[in-house]
């Protein structure tokens, strides 16, 4: 069965320190995976995909399959970052998407 | 043009009652997604449409969940004989589906049901 697990529920870092959102995954197959972000107010976006391996607002993704992870990574991390962010598993076109239970981020300043 | 649109944007309504919940999806999007966002849980998938195949209703949580998409566009989400624990925020997402990977998908501004 498809599984995404994000273990920390709420992230609290100080502006300017790395910051990492876990994600784990079960599934069986190659999946596709992601991570969307919601900031306050505004709409749930796409924040970037494993696929397209680029860095969107400073923010990096690598797939680990042996781990079975998608761990989000930024460098020095930003009071605009807080937000709430969820991981997303897709088992490819056609598939549905199961996301993870979400982490609160709050970069303080 | 215009994003994803759900209405209403927020509904109160009585235990026992329907509620119908509509998407209007970002026109040409071929799949459309329904979600659940609970206070304090993530977001949990009802159903799925993809162009004319049958939908993907695994999520639906009971038989009181129906939804529908007509002509391919707007889809309708009913709740039948609302029950408490269906309060929510009732996400609707479309994505245009086109290659051979799983597209973008774009994210209305969400219905928050709240059932007294």
């Amino acid at each position: 069965a498809q599984r995404v697990t994000q273990p920390e529920k709420l992230l609290s870092v100080f502006k300017g320190a790395p910051v990492e959102l876990k994600c784990n995954y079960s599934y069986s197959g190659s999946p596709e995976l992601f991570w969307y972000v919601q900031y306050s107010r505004q709409r749930l976006q796409l924040l970037l995909r494993h696929i397209s391996r680029e860095s969107i607002k400073g923010f990096t993704a690598d797939l680990n399959k042996g781990e079975t992870s998608f761990h989000l990574k930024k460098p020095f991390a930003q009071e605009e970052d807080s937000a709430m962010y969820y991981c997303a598993l897709s088992g490819g076109k056609g598939q549905n998407f199961v996301f993870g239970p979400g982490t609160r981020l709050s970069v303080l300043p | 043009g215009a994003g994803v649109s759900q209405s209403p944007s927020n509904k109160v309504t009585e235990k026992g009652k329907d509620v119908e919940l509509r998407c209007d999806p970002i026109s040409g999007h071929t799949a459309l997604y329904w979600y659940r966002q609970s206070l304090g849980q993530g977001l949990e998938f009802l159903i799925y449409f993809q162009g004319n195949s049958a939908p993907d209703k695994s999520g639906l949580p009971s038989d009181r969940f129906s939804a529908e998409r007509t002509g391919g566009s707007v889809s309708t989400l009913t709740i039948q004989r609302t029950q408490q624990e269906d309060s929510a925020v009732y996400l609707c997402a479309s994505s245009l589906d086109r290659g051979a990977v799983t597209d973008t998908q774009y994210f209305g501004p969400g219905t928050r049901l709240t059932v007294l």
